[in-house]
This record gives C-alpha cells, sequence and structure tokens, in this order.
C-alpha cells in the first residue's frame, strides 16, 4: 500500500521568510495530492491540492510542486506570517478513494 | 469545518465500556471516513465508507466498528478490545465535483 514520509517534523522560519515542506510516496498509481493545515484543537483544513497530471501550482503565497518520476511533492510558503503557524500534512492517494498522510510538520514563524 | 458536525467535543470514560462517538454531514457526500489522531503519528485511517450500507476497514480497524444506515451519518464505536483509546478522532466526508475530503472539529476520547 500506500506510505507517505514528510519532513521535518519541525520548521521555524522567520516571519517574511519562506518555508518548504517535503514529503515522499511510494504507490506510483498516486494520483492525488492534498495539502492540509491544522491549527490547535481543529480538524484539518485542505489548503492546496495537485493532480497527477500538472507539475505545479499556485495560489497567493502557497505552491506545491509535484515530480511523478521522482514521486516526491513539496509545500512552499512565502512571505510566511504569524497566521500561518500551524501542523501541515501531506498526504497522497486517489481523489475517490482513501488518501494516506505523512505525519506532519509542525510550523513556527518566528517575529 | 465545511457542513460535518462531531459530538461531543470532549469525552471521558472508563476503561472497559463502550463508546459511540458522532459523526453527521450536510454536504450531500457519498464517502464518510474516520481518523485517529496521536502526536507525532499524524492522521491513521480507521474506517471508511463510500456508500449508504458499506463500509471497509482502514489501517488500524482493531477494537473499533462503525455503521452506515443513512448517507448523512457515520458513528463510530470504540470497543473494550481497543487497547489504547485515548486519542483526538477525526471524521471527514468527500464527494461533490472535486471530491476534497472536508473533516469536522473532532473529539477528543479520554479513558480513565
Amino acid at each position: 500500500g500506500e506510505n507517505v514520509e514528510q519532513h521535518p517534523s519541525t520548521l521555524s522560519v522567520q516571519e517574511g521568510d519562506s518555508a518548504v515542506i517535503k514529503c515522499t510516496y511510494s504507490d506510483s498509481a498516486s494520483n492525488y495530492f492534498p495539502w492540509y493545515k491544522q491549527e490547535l484543537g481543529k480538524g484539518p483544513q485542505l489548503i492546496i491540492d495537485i493532480r497527477s497530471n500538472v507539475g505545479e501550482k499556485k495560489d497567493q503565497r502557497i505552491a506545491v510542486t509535484l515530480n511523478k518520476t521522482a514521486k516526491h511533492f513539496s509545500l512552499h510558503i512565502t512571505e510566511t506570517q504569524p497566521e500561518d503557524s500551524a501542523v501541515y500534512f501531506c498526504a497522497a492517494g486517489h481523489r475517490d478513494d482513501k488518501i494516506i498522510f505523512g505525519k506532519g510538520t509542525r510550523l513556527h514563524i518566528l517575529p | 469545518d465545511g457542513g460535518i458536525t462531531q459530538s461531543p467535543k470532549y469525552l471521558f470514560r472508563k476503561e472497559g465500556q463502550n463508546v459511540t462517538l458522532s459523526c453527521e454531514q450536510n454536504l450531500n457526500h457519498d464517502a464518510m471516513y474516520w481518523y485517529r489522531q496521536d502526536p507525532g503519528q499524524g492522521l491513521r485511517l480507521i474506517y471508511y465508507s463510500q456508500i449508504v450500507n458499506d463500509f471497509q476497514k482502514g489501517d488500524i480497524a482493531e477494537g473499533y466498528s462503525v455503521s452506515r444506515e443513512k448517507k448523512e451519518s457515520f458513528p463510530l464505536t470504540v470497543t473494550s478490545a481497543q487497547k489504547n483509546p485515548t486519542a483526538f478522532y477525526l471524521c471527514a466526508s468527500s464527494g461533490g465535483r472535486n471530491n476534497e475530503q472536508f473533516f469536522g472539529p473532532g473529539t477528543r476520547l479520554t479513558v480513565l
């Protein structure tokens, strides 16, 4: 089955700098790669996703890249702000079926 | 939280008791999911259901049971057979044009 590895587990960046979180997956048949943001005590919220037919997707300060050959995908947050502090999860799978989550990255934005 | 409700937010039970966690959605989604979240473990799939009256085991189904009698509801029972039930439980549903998963606010279960 699918296995998703996520790095780093903790990341601290200065406010205004960029943050990058990386994930690898094992199942070459996976075609859907969502990213979720979870604030303390709440359920995760989808922030961006990418399908396997594109290599990059951007939404304002957030971008995701996908390298299907290497089976890795990354989340990029530019011009970080205090409200970006949260736990971020990557996932991989099939859009019409279950998805497997990484273990999460706790992002701290330093003032 | 996208039209998904979970109740209660906090739940305390004595060891050896079964407990049922509620999950309701008004998004008209076909698929529903239960995940367990532990510190440093991410989200692990317990059970999922792609249609009414049908469900499949996820990666950690032992000690749990579910039912899907109505499209809107997917209750999870944590049985006394679950060896370490204290955790944060998240319900999700998916459907619609993009089929992305929407999560509820979660239930924190503590077994004393």
